[in-house]
């Protein structure tokens, strides 16, 4: 079956990078989706990455994807206090339209 | 474009009350998908419809029960509500194609009592 895993606190300062990991099981995961969630709100899809790659950029977020090892991380640059948020990792399987999370990260950006 | 909409915000209902709630997708968009998220455990798949077709379905009681319109907005109902369904329930909308990017509405927040 499919698990996705992640640690559940990151702590990091205003301006630094943060790196938020993720491992999943299911060596069939076609897409791998990173969203984010502010208390009281829904998910914000931040990225995703198809698994033939190895790694995507867009603006302050990098994904790396290591499906040997089926891992997966999103480093935020220059973090900021307005990125302080739960953040889930997803994994979708091939030919299923059912989304697996994680527990989610929740990033506390110091001041 | 608006956004994934989802009616009510919030609800209070009693034990034993069933309970229907809304989510209108983006425009064009022909899928839904709806999950359920509590601090236990976390977010969980409950169904997804295409053209009004449920197409996957997660494990989740019969109580759980879902349609979608031709004009793809879709009703997920609850009956003989329990304590435990308390939770923030989500609906995510997408467009076909092989990315599959699914769009969060801000959720229905479910308080039983």
């Amino acid at each position: 079956g499919e698990d996705v895993e992640q640690s559940l606190f990151l702590s990091v300062r205003e301006g630094d990078s943060s790196v938020i990991n993720c491992t999943y099981t299911d060596s069939s995961s076609t897409y791998l989706y990173w969203y984010k969630q502010e208390p009281g709100a829904g998910l914000q899809l931040l990225t995703y990455i198809f698994s033939n790659m190895d790694m995507k950029q867009d603006q302050r977020l990098t994904v790396l994807l290591n499906k040997k090892d089926k891992h997966l991380s999103l480093r935020i640059a220059d973090t900021q206090t307005g990125d302080s948020a739960i953040y889930f990792c997803a994994e979708r399987q091939a030919g299923s339209y059912q989304l697996t999370f994680g527990k989610g990260t929740k990033l506390s950006v110091i001041p | 474009k608006a956004g994934v909409t989802q009616t009510p915000r919030y609800l209070i209902k009693t034990r034993g009350q069933q309970v229907t709630l809304s989510c209108s997708p983006i425009s064009g968009h022909r899928s839904v998908s709806w999950y359920q998220q509590t601090p236990g455990q976390g977010l969980q798949f409950l169904f997804e419809y295409f053209s009004e077709t449920q197409r996957n379905k997660g494990n989740f009681p019969g109580r759980f029960s879902g349609r979608q319109f031709s004009n793809s907005r879709s009703e997920m109902n609850v009956s003989t509500l329990e304590l435990g369904d308390s939770a923030l329930y989500l609906c995510a909308s997408s467009q076909t194609g092989t990315a599959y990017e699914a769009f969060f509405g801000q959720g229905t927040r479910l308080t039983v009592v």
